[in-house]
């Protein structure tokens, strides 16, 4: 039972270049999300989808793409990094409509951009 | 706009002493979970709290939820070294349209010392 996995684990990107990262989750779960977590600021929620096709803006969205074209996977793009968008990013699903859902997160991935 | 505001931020602990973290958020809220994160790690789920008055224990941990104040507190009794993580509370909140999203307040970092 893999839960939610992340792909990659590390990456270390120059500025301007892009890239994406994969989630994956194999629970059937309807809700995904994408946080990044930053020193002293907790998880800030940057995408979330909510079914298969549908996406909605979080906290801090820009300077970042999502897309959730299989129930499975979110996608999330970064089409011209920047410094500011180093950090450790976190994917979570979750199946929001049953009464007692949770949220599983995966492992993370870390990000350098130079 | 839902705000989740933790305090305090670091606590540092000697081993066998007890201490509370708190958790203030500013809209209401059904439900509101505990996370610890280790040094590169992942999120680990503690506790889900859904009504008022909920009241969790796991070992030294204890969570409780009052939505009236839109608090919640985490207890911590008799410190051993092995509860040294990053502790983070976490809010729903319901969107009409774009269904629920978790909201993280900013951790607190606790440190128990021997």
């Amino acid at each position: 039972n893999a839960g939610v996995t992340q792909t990659p684990k590390f990456r270390v990107l120059k500025t301007g270049q892009s890239m994406t990262l994969l989630c994956a989750q194999d629970m059937n779960h309807e809700y995904m999300y994408w946080y990044r977590q930053d020193p002293g600021m907790g998880l800030r929620l940057i995408h979330y989808s909510v079914g298969e096709g549908t996406t909605a803006k979080g906290e801090v969205p820009d300077g970042y793409n999502v897309s959730r074209l299989k129930k499975q996977n979110f996608l999330l793009g970064l089409e011209s990094a920047a410094p500011s968008q180093t950090s450790v990013y976190f994917c979570a699903s979750s199946n929001g409509r049953s009464n007692n859902y949770g949220y599983t997160f995966g492992s993370g991935t870390r990000l350098t951009v130079v | 706009e839902l705000k989740v505001e933790q305090n305090p931020l670091f606590l540092s602990m000697q081993e066998g002493k007890n201490y509370t973290i708190y958790c203030n958020y500013s809209t209401t809220s059904d439900r509101l979970y505990w996370y610890r994160q280790d040094p590169g790690k992942s999120l680990e789920s503690l506790f889900v709290l859904l009504s008022n008055g909920a009241v969790k224990q796991e070992g030294r941990l204890m969570a409780s939820l009052d939505t009236k104040a839109r608090l919640s507190t985490l207890h911590i009794t008799a410190a051993v070294h092995d509860l040294s993580a990053t502790y983070f509370c976490a809010v729903v909140v319901t969107h009409m349209e774009y269904g629920n999203k978790l909201v993280f307040g900013a951790g607190t970092i606790l440190r128990v010392k021997s």
